[in-house]
C-alpha cells in the first residue's frame, strides 16, 4: 500500500524559499500512471492544487503559483520536492502531497499524506 | 478557473441520521466529480470518484449523485466515524483542479 509522507522545516522568513519533500513508500515512484502532486490549505480557507510532475519531469502547476513554484524528483531516493519562492504570510499552510491518477479521464489525488504545517514568519 | 462551493459549511447530526451534502460547480463539469474524507489529524481519504463511483474499500452507506453543475454526497445511516470535514473536487477539462471549501460534520 502506497504511503506518502512530507518533511520540511515548519518556520520560513518572508521572501525566502520554502523547501518541502515527499518521501513515497509501499510503491515506486517511477510508475508511470501517476503523477505526484502538491496540495496547500491555508488556516480556514480551502484547498488549492500548487502543480504535479511526472517521474520523467513533465510538470503542471496552478497559474496563479507557476511563477514561484519549482517541483522536481529524484527517482533513486523515491521522493519529489516542492520549492516554492519569494514567500508571504499568504503562503502559511498546510501542504500535502499526494498521487495524482489519470483513470478513464477522470482524475483524482490519492492516497494523501498527513500534510505538515509550514509558517511564514519573521 | 471553476469555482466550488459546498453546502453547508458545517452540520451537526445525529448516529443513523441521513445526511446530504451538496457541491455546486460554477460551470458544468459532467461528472468529473469527487469526494474526500478528511479526518482529524489524518490524511484525506478519496470516497467517491466520478461523481458516484464508490472507491474500494469505502463503506455502503456513502453514496454520490449529480452531474454538470450540482453534487450531493450522502451518508445513508450516519455512525460516530463518519466525524469529519468533507471536500468535493473537480477535474474538468484542464487544470488548476480546484476543491470545495469543505463541509465539516459533527455527531451530536
Amino acid at each position: 500500500q502506497v504511503q506518502l509522507q512530507e518533511s520540511g522545516p515548519g518556520l520560513v522568513k518572508p521572501s525566502q524559499t520554502l523547501s518541502l519533500t515527499c518521501t513515497v513508500s509501499g510503491g515506486s515512484i517511477s510508475s508511470g500512471e501517476f503523477f505526484w502532486s502538491w496540495i496547500r490549505q491555508p488556516p480556514g480557507k480551502g484547498l488549492e492544487w500548487i502543480g504535479h510532475i511526472h517521474y520523467r519531469g513533465s510538470t503542471y502547476y496552478n497559474p496563479s503559483l507557476k511563477s514561484r513554484v519549482t517541483i522536481s524528483v529524484d527517482t533513486s531516493k523515491n521522493q519529489f520536492s516542492l520549492s516554492l519562492s519569494s514567500v508571504t504570510a499568504a503562503d502559511t499552510a498546510v501542504y500535502y502531497c499526494a498521487r495524482w491518477r489519470d483513470y478513464g479521464g477522470y482524475n483524482w489525488f490519492d492516497p494523501w499524506g498527513q500534510g505538515t504545517l509550514v509558517t511564514i514568519s519573521s | 478557473d471553476i469555482q466550488m462551493t459546498q453546502a453547508p459549511s458545517s452540520l451537526s447530526a445525529s448516529v443513523g441520521d441521513r445526511v446530504t451534502i451538496t457541491c455546486r460547480a460554477s460551470q458544468t463539469i459532467s461528472n468529473y466529480l469527487y469526494w474526500y474524507q478528511e479526518k482529524r489529524g489524518k490524511a484525506p481519504n478519496l470516497l467517491i470518484y466520478a461523481a458516484s463511483r464508490l472507491q474500494s474499500g469505502v463503506p455502503s452507506r456513502f453514496s454520490g449523485s449529480g452531474s454538470g453543475t450540482e453534487f450531493t454526497l450522502t451518508i445513508s445511516s450516519l455512525q460516530p466515524e463518519d466525524s469529519a470535514t468533507y471536500y468535493c473536487q473537480q477535474s474538468y477539462s484542464t487544470p488548476p483542479y480546484t476543491f470545495g471549501q469543505g463541509t465539516k460534520l459533527e455527531i451530536k
